[in-house]
């Protein structure tokens, strides 16, 4: 289970584009990368999912280098409803199933 | 609305006691999971169900199991609930077993007094 790194927090005012990058230095061949969602007191809530290069949809952007060591989810034009925890994840997948682990993520605030 | 269902939407209960936790998943989903989310532990995932059997097990407590029904719906019972045992409870849903789109219903706050 490849182990992700990506920031506490970060502050963005509506309007802009907020790029989050997570670092998986550990990933494996197989693995995806997987984004979430989550705001106070619901569930998470899947964003996007890539294995290479670009993935594109109506809410995100995620870029994925060659090497897969690190992925950026890109957030274009925030606006306060934005304003969320956002979670990394690679891997988990084994044998018999899917269990998601979450690590802290990132708390995105969105300021007027 | 993910279209994943759980009931009830708060629990409040005392300390040894015994509850259930229900959810049904999306339609046409044969695999329900169960994360636990508290302050101090973040979101810890529990167990995984594919079509009626167990599938994976994460960091679930002997006091707790699941089980799924023939009609995909799931059942989480918690036994001599304790203190730390407060959390919010979630079941997610997705079309396959081995799948990292999952689809989270609204949850279940459990507190433990």
């Amino acid at each position: 289970l490849a182990k992700t790194t990506q920031p506490i927090s970060m502050d963005s005012y509506e309007g802009q584009e907020v790029n989050i990058t997570c670092s998986h230095n550990n990933i494996a061949t197989n693995d995806y990368i997987t984004w979430y969602q989550q705001f106070p007191s619901q569930g998470p809530r899947f964003i996007i999912q890539g294995y290479k290069t670009k993935v594109t949809n109506e809410v995100a952007s995620l870029f994925i280098p060659a090497d897969r060591k690190s992925s950026t989810l890109s957030l274009p034009r925030v606006s306060l409803s934005d304003t969320a925890v956002y979670y990394c994840l690679v891997g988990g997948l084994n044998q018999a199933g899917t269990a998601l682990i979450f690590g802290k993520g990132t708390t995105l605030s969105v300021s007027s | 609305d993910s279209g994943v269902t759980q009931t009830p939407k708060h629990l409040i209960t005392a300390t040894g006691q015994r509850v259930t936790l229900r959810c049904s998943p999306r339609s046409g989903d044969l695999s329900v999971y169960w994360y636990q989310q508290s302050l101090d532990q973040g979101l810890q995932f529990l167990i995984q169900y594919y079509n009626g059997e167990e599938r994976a097990k994460g960091n679930i407590l002997e006091r707790f199991s699941a089980q799924q029904f023939p009609d995909l719906h799931s059942e989480l019972n918690l036994s001599s609930l304790e203190l730390g045992d407060s959390a919010l409870y979630f079941c997610a849903s997705s079309e396959s077993g081995t799948s990292y789109e999952q689809y989270f219903g609204p949850g279940t706050r459990l507190t433990v007094t």
